[in-house]
């Protein structure tokens, strides 16, 4: 599976949108990209997934650039409870053997 | 989405014992399991990978023998470390994937085990 880099941490104000960047330069054309974020002390939850075009759902949307060589996780109106480590991942879907690579991710703080 | 639950949720034990970590899928089908292991203020990194039916594989470094894993079902698979020591302390996290999601790849995680050997 290809590589992400993300950066270590990021704040962001309550109420405002947090844009989470993800590069991942290497990404094959079968590779979706997937978003987990972890909450303290609790298993890594699924957030959103695309492959080309941008996504959205009720937790947040997913811009990919047209290269797919980088992307970004829109949380739209960040709470407090969206502070978590977030994980960009990049993986081949159909491989169901093929387990998530996790890599440092970026810990979001979101602030009163 | 799908359900995975994990128990206990928190365990301690003393050095020496063996402990056992279950993983189970609530409303699909878990074809495959993976569990994970995390010590604090670092990502998780993958332990083993088990199908159903079939032996577990294992990463490299992981000693097959001390964590035994157990996939008898399509909705259970069991993590159980021996002799369980000090260095063993770690919060375990399954995984699973289901023929439901397998196109799709979408993972669900237990919400963690958190083990303290004393």
């Amino acid at each position: 599976d290809a590589k992400t880099t993300q950066p270590t941490s990021m704040d962001c104000a309550e109420g405002r949108a947090a844009n989470l960047p993800c590069n991942h330069s290497t990404i094959s054309g079968n590779e979706y990209v997937y978003w987990y974020r972890q909450i303290h002390s609790q298993g890594p939850q699924y957030i959103i997934h695309g492959l080309k075009n941008n996504e959205t759902n009720e937790m947040a949307s997913l811009i990919i650039t047209e290269d797919r060589k980088s992307s970004t996780l829109i949380l739209p109106h960040a709470t407090l409870r969206d502070t978590a480590v977030y994980y960009c991942i990049v993986r081949v879907a159909s491989n169901a053997g093929n387990m998530l690579t996790f890599g440092g991710g970026t810990r979001l703080m979101v602030k009163p | 989405g799908a359900v995975v639950s994990q128990h206990p949720s928190w365990v301690i034990c003393k050095s020496g014992t063996s402990v056992k970590i279950e993983c189970r899928s609530l409303d699909f089908q878990a074809t495959t399991m993976f569990w994970y292991r995390q010590f604090p203020k670092q990502s998780l990194m993958l332990m083993a990978t088990s199908n159903e039916g079939s032996k577990a594989t294992y990463e490299q470094g992981v000693e097959k023998d001390k964590f035994l894993i157990n996939h008898a079902s399509l909705t259970l698979s069991t993590l159980t470390v021996t002799s369980a020591h000090p260095e063993d302390s770690s919060f375990y996290i399954c995984s699973a994937i289901g023929s439901g999601t397998i196109n799709t790849g979408e993972l669900f995680f237990g919400e963690g085990s958190r083990l303290t050997v004393l």
